[in-house]
């Protein structure tokens, strides 16, 4: 079993619809979350970052954890071309003091106009 | 606040050559990472650094990579002897760690190493 799991997709979803990004995570102890957003051929860029259970909304994106169940998700509102990218799901153990961050294999992320 | 910077953007080598990469981070952190990332897959962790101390480092990692950060500052990770596996996008990140400090890790571009 992978560390943290994703469904590598791609989704795809049409322009001005929502896409849910889910991520499934084994360590118990994690405590940390994120979401990074990954252009072709370009580093990883933090969107979002969770700690607690619940909902955490910026914008358009809207990150949801619970630890109970070891899933995270990203919800991105009102799809545009621009959010087309692989989306990656990364986890650490410990709060702000994390070291490592543990990644999925990422969802690729269609928006067709 | 020039973000993380990686020298060089692509390297080509042939098999057995040994290769070093350079990363300087965003100059107030203190906190410097080092990952793998190969074609379909998210990044893998390789090791990390605070300050100049290395605190972490994977149990992938093969005794030809090596990693330095001897003035808490830049970072360099040579990779000795290179094989066709080594072929991969080496990604530097860099953390503000400590009291009151989110410890987000910022991405550089990225070394992109192909070994023939």
């Amino acid at each position: 079993q992978k560390e943290v799991e994703q469904n590598s997709g791609p989704l795809s979803v049409p322009e001005g619809a929502i896409a849910s990004l889910n991520c499934t995570y084994s360590d118990r102890g994690s405590q940390s979350f994120f979401w990074y957003r990954q252009y072709s051929g370009k580093s990883p860029e933090l969107i979002m970052s969770i700690y607690s259970n619940g909902d955490k909304e910026d914008g358009r994106f809207t990150a949801q954890l619970n630890k109970a169940s070891q899933y995270v998700s990203l919800l991105i509102r009102d799809s545009q071309p621009s959010d087309s990218a692989t989306y990656l799901c990364a986890v650490a153990a410990g709060g702000t003091s994390y070291g490592k961050l543990t990644f999925g294999q990422g969802t690729i992320l269609t928006v067709h106009p | 606040d020039t973000g993380v910077s990686q020298d060089p953007r692509h390297k080509i080598t042939k098999r057995g050559q040994n290769v070093t990469f350079r990363c300087d981070p965003i100059s107030e952190h203190n906190r410097l990472y080092w990952y793998r990332q190969t074609l379909g897959q998210g990044p893998e962790f390789l090791t990390y650094f605070q300050n100049e101390a290395q605190l972490e480092k994977s149990r992938l990692l093969s005794d030809r990579f090596s990693a330095e950060r001897p003035k808490g500052s830049f970072s360099t990770l040579e990779i000795q002897r290179t094989e066709q596996g080594d072929s991969a996008m080496y990604l530097c990140a860099s953390s503000l760690a400590g009291h009151r400090a989110k410890n987000i890790q910022y991405f550089g571009a990225g070394t992109r190493l192909s070994v023939l």
